[in-house]
């Protein structure tokens, strides 16, 4: 099974921008697809997008589009999610979650990443 | 606000079944047998129970089981234990435009 381990916590100014790792391993990381999915205090999960590390191809949510970026480094097994311009709304955990190309649904997941936003 | 609806909270006592809902539109429960289902503990990662409506990974236990009819999801947990008592979210495949998952707003469960 895929293991997953994401980068640490993170407290950052608003308009400023955090970039969260997560590493893979145990796996074929040319054959996931890594999600990032979001998670608001005592809230449920949103999903906010996901790369192809194999062809490099990512897709956003809409509502994160312009702000959110996605890569990856085949060579270390490692992807990444960029968010610029934080506001304090963006205050929340982030998870890094593997699917693969025959399925809908996310079977390994990160341990998630606390970012917290506050001046 | 979430896409697809969740009870709040649901309860049962030890040993019996409760069933969780889970519904949402014909852009995504409705048209595709896409559904998941994940368990969250306080402060854990989601864990996958539930995939493709009904199947289970390997190493989930056959109490937990699930289902689908029109645009509304269940998920079922048969005697239930002390250990079933956290969040569970359902998921989607959408094909709203940009949006490839959608995802219910949880449903906390108490053992009685």
């Amino acid at each position: 099974q895929v293991q997953l381990v994401q980068s640490g916590a993170e407290v950052k100014k608003p308009g400023s921008s955090v970039k969260v790792s997560c590493k893979a391993s145990g796996g074929t990381f040319s054959t996931d697809i890594i999600s990032w999915l979001r998670q608001d205090p005592g809230q449920g999960l949103e999903w906010m997008g996901r790369i192809i590390p194999s062809l490099g191809v990512t897709n956003y949510a809409q509502s994160f589009q312009g702000r959110v970026t996605i890569t990856a480094d085949r060579s270390t097994s490692t992807a990444y999610m960029e968010v610029t311009s934080l506001r304090s709304e963006d205050t929340a955990v982030y998870y890094c979650a593997r699917g693969d190309r025959s399925g809908w649904y996310f079977d390994s997941w990160g341990q998630g990443t606390r970012v917290t936003v506050s001046s | 606000q979430s896409a697809l609806t969740q009870p709040a909270s649901v309860s049962g006592s030890p040993g019996q079944s409760i069933t969780i809902s889970c519904t949402g539109t014909s852009s995504d429960v409705g048209d595709y047998n896409y559904v998941s289902w994940y368990q969250q503990h306080p402060g854990k990662a989601p864990k996958l129970i539930i995939y493709d409506v009904s199947y289970r990974p390997s190493g989930v236990s056959n109490r937990f089981s699930g289902s689908k009819s029109g645009n509304t999801a269940s998920l079922t947990i048969s005697g239930l234990q002390a250990e079933d008592e956290t969040d569970y979210y359902c998921s989607s495949y959408t094909s709203s435009n940009s949006l490839y998952f959608v995802f219910g707003s949880g449903t906390k469960v108490t053992v009685l």
